[in-house]
């Protein structure tokens, strides 16, 4: 029973567009969710991250959109470089605490084409 | 400042036998949580060690057990390996159960042949 899902395994976005990656979840307690990058053989990066009290948060390039009526958020990247290719991991935890661990979608790898 | 450190990057051993896995947080980060990638899955989480204490731990056989040291590193032990534990195994390091804050390592891809 997956808790966070991300339905789209790869994405392929033009250099200067808009990335939009997508995460849908099913538990209704969890109230922080994270984006995580990856690169081969690195472990995966923080990049931002919302409570559920918040329906958006920006860092630079990056913002993150929570509908939490519809149990969805969305990770915006504009404009998309080349270095932004990785796979992307949403993550969602209760409590803001980790005690429970984070419970990850299975990612989705974006690939940015010149 | 150092990140969270990872030893060994690669192992590789039989079925059967025991694996032992290393993990250093990051200074002042009391907390240290394992997770499993194996392929095509996304990150399971296994266990959580906070303060010398094993806290919580997710949907695995007892064969998977670890300890946390006074310094707060960790390690992970896999015992009677299976081919299914094959995957790359991630640490994390906290302060407590802070998620804000959560590091992680590079892994160790763990192949079991």
């Amino acid at each position: 029973d997956q808790q966070v899902k991300q339905n789209s395994p790869s994405l392929s976005v033009q250099e200067g567009r808009i990335s939009i990656l997508n995460c849908d979840y099913t538990n209704s307690m969890f109230d922080y969710f994270l984006w995580y990058k990856k690169y081969p053989a690195e472990g995966p990066t923080f990049l931002i991250s919302i409570s559920s009290i918040k329906d958006k948060n920006e860092d630079g390039r990056f913002t993150v959109f929570l509908n939490k009526s519809a149990k969805h958020l969305s990770l915006h990247i504009v404009p998309s470089q080349p270095g932004d290719s990785a796979v992307y991991f949403c993550a969602a935890s209760m409590t803001g605490g980790g005690a429970d661990g984070l419970t990850f979608g299975k990612g989705t790898h974006l690939i940015i084409q010149p | 400042e150092a990140g969270v450190t990872q030893s060994p990057t690669h192992l590789i051993k039989t079925r059967g036998q025991q694996a032992t896995l290393r993990c250093s947080p990051i200074s002042g980060h009391t907390s240290v949580y394992w997770y499993q990638q194996a392929l095509g899955l996304g990150l399971q989480f296994l266990l959580w060690y906070d303060e010398g204490e094993e806290r919580n731990r997710g949907n695995f056989p007892p064969r998977f057990s670890g300890r946390q040291f006074p310094n707060y590193s960790s390690e992970l032990n896999v015992n009677a390996l299976e081919l299914e534990d094959s995957a790359l195994y991630l640490c994390a390091s906290s302060y407590r159960d802070r998620v804000y804050g959560y590091t992680f390592g590079s892994g160790t891809r763990l192949t079991v042949v």
